[in-house]
Parts: structure tokens; sequence; C-alpha cells
């Protein structure tokens, strides 16, 4: 099975920041990797697709990119609102469709 | 406008059986393949089970394999999730979740998720 590893696990950053995040994978996945935003107590929601491609609705700081097994999501100017958990998944080796362990963003 | 609503969450003890339901509006449901993904308290996602848009393919993690039915029926927009011989592990939000493209299996819209708690 492709394990996903997300680095950091929590992060603290001031509101204008810089965000990075990492997803690797321990095998080749292509471009197959999603991210996605869960804030506390809702239900996750797709930001990037595809590795680098952003859903319909989502503002353009966030960005993805990456292939084959390291992928980068980055929030250019972080806002106050986007304090939540992110994840990457990858859906490479279907029907498994895994995620990784999360990525809790606070502000500083 | 899309929306996934589940239902059926609640306390059931270990070795028992629950039926949780997902009722889809605002688009072709029959076109989509869906998905269970839950998260336990506290802890992460993890994808629970997949079935396509005609039901003719159907996976499982193997946590859950051979306990868990996954089906749906596009006559009544719903999808279901028959839970047996439930563990205390199984314990999480269950959501719903529905595939961007047959391409592109992200997750696109998820419900607002039912829990499930197996305890004695």
């Amino acid at each position: 099975d492709i394990q996903m590893t997300q680095s950091p696990s929590s992060l603290s950053a001031s509101v204008g920041d810089r965000v990075t995040i990492t997803c690797q994978a321990s095998q080749d996945i292509s471009n197959y990797l999603n991210w996605y935003q869960q804030k506390p107590g809702k239900a996750p929601k797709l930001l990037i697709y595809d590795a680098s491609n952003l859903e319909t609705g989502v503002p353009s700081r966030f960005s993805g990119s990456g292939s084959g097994t390291d992928f980068t999501f980055t929030i250019s100017s972080l806002q106050p609102e986007d304090i939540a958990t992110y994840y990457c998944q990858q859906y490479d080796n279907l029907p498994r469709k895994t995620f990784g362990q999360g990525t809790k963003l606070e502000i500083k | 406008e899309v929306q996934l609503v589940e239902s059926g969450g609640g306390l059931v003890k270990p070795g028992g059986s629950l039926r949780l339901s997902c009722a889809a509006s605002g688009f072709t449901f029959s076109s989509y393949s869906m998905n269970w993904v839950r998260q336990a308290p506290g802890k992460g996602l993890e994808w629970v089970s997949s079935i396509s848009s005609s039901s003719s393919y159907i996976y499982y993690a193997d946590s859950v394999k051979g306990r868990f039915t996954i089906s749906r029926d596009n006559a009544k927009n719903s999808l279901y999730l028959q839970m047996n011989s439930l563990r205390a592990e199984d314990t999480a939000v269950y959501y719903c979740a529905r595939d961007r493209t047959v391409v592109t299996p992200a997750f696109d819209y998820w419900g607002q998720g039912t829990l499930v708690t197996v305890s004695s």
C-alpha cells in the first residue's frame, strides 16, 4: 500500500505569511494527489485536485505543485479563515484513496 | 445546489449493526461514483468504501472488508452503508462524498457527517 507522509504535523504562522505543507508518497503516484481543508466540526473541502488544479471557487492564494513522490501545498498569504487541518490524498493506488495524516494550521 | 445528507448514526453495542443512509440532491446521482469516508474522534480521514455509478464496481478498505456493505439506489438518489459486527474502533463520524469525475476521483462534495459510536 502507498503511504502518504505529511509534514509538518502542526504549524503556527502569522496572518500574511506564506505557508507551505509537504506531502511525500512512498512510491511514484504521478500527479494523482488532492488537497483538502477541514475546519473544526465541519466536513472536509476539496481545494486542489491532480496536484495543481484549483477547485472552482477556491481562492487563488491556495496552490499545489509536485509530481512523482513529492508534493507541496502553499497558501501565499495566510488569512484568519484559513485556520484548519489540511490533508493530502493519493488516488494512484485505486481503489484505495489514502489520506495523509493531516497538518493542523494555527495562527501565531 | 449539490447536497448530501447522511443519517442513521447512533450508539450501538459491539457486535451490533447499523445502516447509514446518504440522501443526494442537486445533481444527477446516477452519473457519479460515491464514497464513504470516516473520521475517528480527534483523528484523520480514512477512506472506507466506494461504489461506481451503476454499482458495477465496489471496493472496501481492508479494515471493514467482510463486515460493511456499500450499496446505492439510483431511483431514490440514495447511498447506503450497512455496518455489521461493529467494533469499538469503528467509532467515527461517517461522511458520504461524491467523486468529482471518473478520471479524477477527488471528493468534491461531502455531507455533514453522522456519528457512529460503538460502546457497551
